[in-house]
């Protein structure tokens, strides 16, 4: 057990469609990051949040948004979903300066339809 | 732009074999190396992160080494059990960014 939880687990939803993912980082963890890992490959970086602010971005486009709040939790939003959404979405957390091991969730499993 | 591999991408062995995953990496400009495994269908867990300075890090039967100049990281699974089957990742984290960059795989099957 990482101490990061991921809500829910598993959504199914149509194309065109927004949804929201949510993510619990592991208390003192003030930095987020959020990433996609379609069937049979390696996750892939969305982006990162410090402190609140955003504090990098992978290859995604606008449609893909986040949110970090003061109580360590953090919202993955993504509009007009397509089909190619379908993935597990991990969030990760870790605390700044201490050897910096990400801890990841259980992730969630979206799919497009 | 860094890109990291994985090879090989599948592997099948009898129980008790040690075993070697290989991960190479195109920029030697890293922060650290770090190595996961993902049972199916299910998050990351860390096994072991090594830092840019350091050459190996061991933890039961695992040792990870990684030769920066050289791009290559190697982990090693002593005496393989069925309960190590799973995909192991390996992910490296650049200088400028928090972000990791992870290979595809090496799903690994251990049979009894």
């Amino acid at each position: 057990e990482t101490g990061v939880t991921q809500s829910p687990t598993h959504l199914i939803k149509t194309r065109g469609q927004q949804v929201t993912l949510r993510c619990s980082s592991q208390s003192g963890h003030n930095t987020v990051s959020w990433y996609q890992q379609a069937l049979g490959q390696g996750p892939q970086f969305i982006f990162q949040y410090y402190r609140e602010e955003e504090n990098g971005r992978g290859n995604f486009p606008p449609r893909f948004s986040g949110l970090q709040f003061p109580n360590y939790s953090s919202e993955l939003n993504v509009n007009a979903l397509e089909l190619d959404d379908s993935a597990l979405y991990l969030c990760a957390s870790s605390p700044i300066g201490v050897g910096e091991t990400q801890y990841f969730g259980p992730g969630t499993r979206l799919l497009v339809l | 732009k860094q890109e990291v591999t994985q090879i090989p991408a599948a592997l099948s062995v009898p129980e008790g074999e040690n075993l070697v995953l290989n991960c190479s990496f195109t920029d030697s400009a890293i922060y650290n190396l770090q190595w996961f495994r993902q049972d199916p269908g299910k998050g990351l867990t860390s096994l072991l992160l090594i830092q840019s300075s350091q050459r190996e890090q061991t933890s039961g039967r695992l040792n990870a080494s990684l030769d920066k100049s050289s791009g290559r990281s190697t982990l090693y699974i002593a005496a393989s059990q069925p309960g190590d089957s799973a995909t192991y990742l390996c992910a490296v984290r650049g200088l400028d960014t928090g972000k990791l960059i992870f290979g595809q795989g090496t799903t690994l099957q251990v049979k009894p």
